[in-house]
């Protein structure tokens, strides 16, 4: 059974800090999804990896993946309130049967202070 | 309306009531799925429909029903729940369930069973 870890669960930091948040699977998988959720509200995709090396940026976030490692990072550079939200990151693979299967790590709840 | 929409958005039922939550999605999508988020737990996929066929139950308890009566609309009947079922029920959608595509998010439903 595929297994994702994220760490760390909570995070808090300073504005203009730089910090990164781990995401580990345990297995080989097909993509690797970033998603960002604010308190009540739904998903909101950051990022699909979908190979070997994949760097995506947006703004302040930086996602990347190592599938050799089976590891992917998010990375926040000089941080801002408005990023204060919980992160997830979900491995997509084929499941037992025919359907593809996102599993979800714990989420990491990201709170920047001024 | 635009992407994946859940109502009703909040819910409190008692244990003995019958309730039912709703999720319709208009991006063209023919699989659609629930999940289950709880505090603390990381999001536990429950059902998952592709082209109106149910092709996982992630071994759901039967006081959860779902519905697909087409590719755009996807119902979860409630009956008898127990406290421990309260929590943000997502609904989503992709192209199809059987390829790794990207999963749209609908903005959940708050239920809170008393």
């Amino acid at each position: 059974e595929l297994k994702v870890e994220q760490n760390p669960l909570f995070l808090s930091m300073q504005e203009g800090k730089n910090y990164t948040i781990y995401c580990n699977y345990s297995t080989t998988s097909d993509r690797l999804y970033w998603y960002r959720q604010d308190p009540g509200k739904s998903l909101e995709s950051l990022f699909v990896l979908l190979s070997n090396g994949a760097v995506k940026q947006e703004g302040r976030l930086m996602a990347s993946l190592d599938t050799k490692a089976r590891l992917s990072t998010l990375h926040i550079t000089a941080a801002v309130h408005d990023l204060s939200a919980t992160y997830f990151c979900a491995v997509d693979m084929r499941s037992g049967g025919s359907n593809y299967k996102l599993t979800f790590g714990k989420g990491t709840l990201l709170t920047v202070n001024p | 309306e635009t992407g994946v929409t859940q109502t009703p958005r909040h819910l409190v039922m008692g244990m003995t009531n019958k309730k039912s939550l709703k999720c319709e999605q208009h991006l063209g999508h023919n699989a659609m799925y629930w999940y289950k988020q709880s505090a603390k737990k990381p999001l536990e996929l429950m059902f998952v429909y592709n082209f109106k066929e149910q092709t996982e139950n992630n071994s759901v308890p039967s006081r959860f029903s779902p519905e697909c009566p087409n590719s755009s609309h996807l119902f979860l009947h409630l009956h008898t729940l127990q406290p421990e079922d309260s929590a943000l029920y997502l609904c989503a959608s992709s192209q199809g369930a059987t390829g790794p595509y990207e999963q749209y998010f609908g903005p959940g439903t708050r239920l809170t069973v008393t």
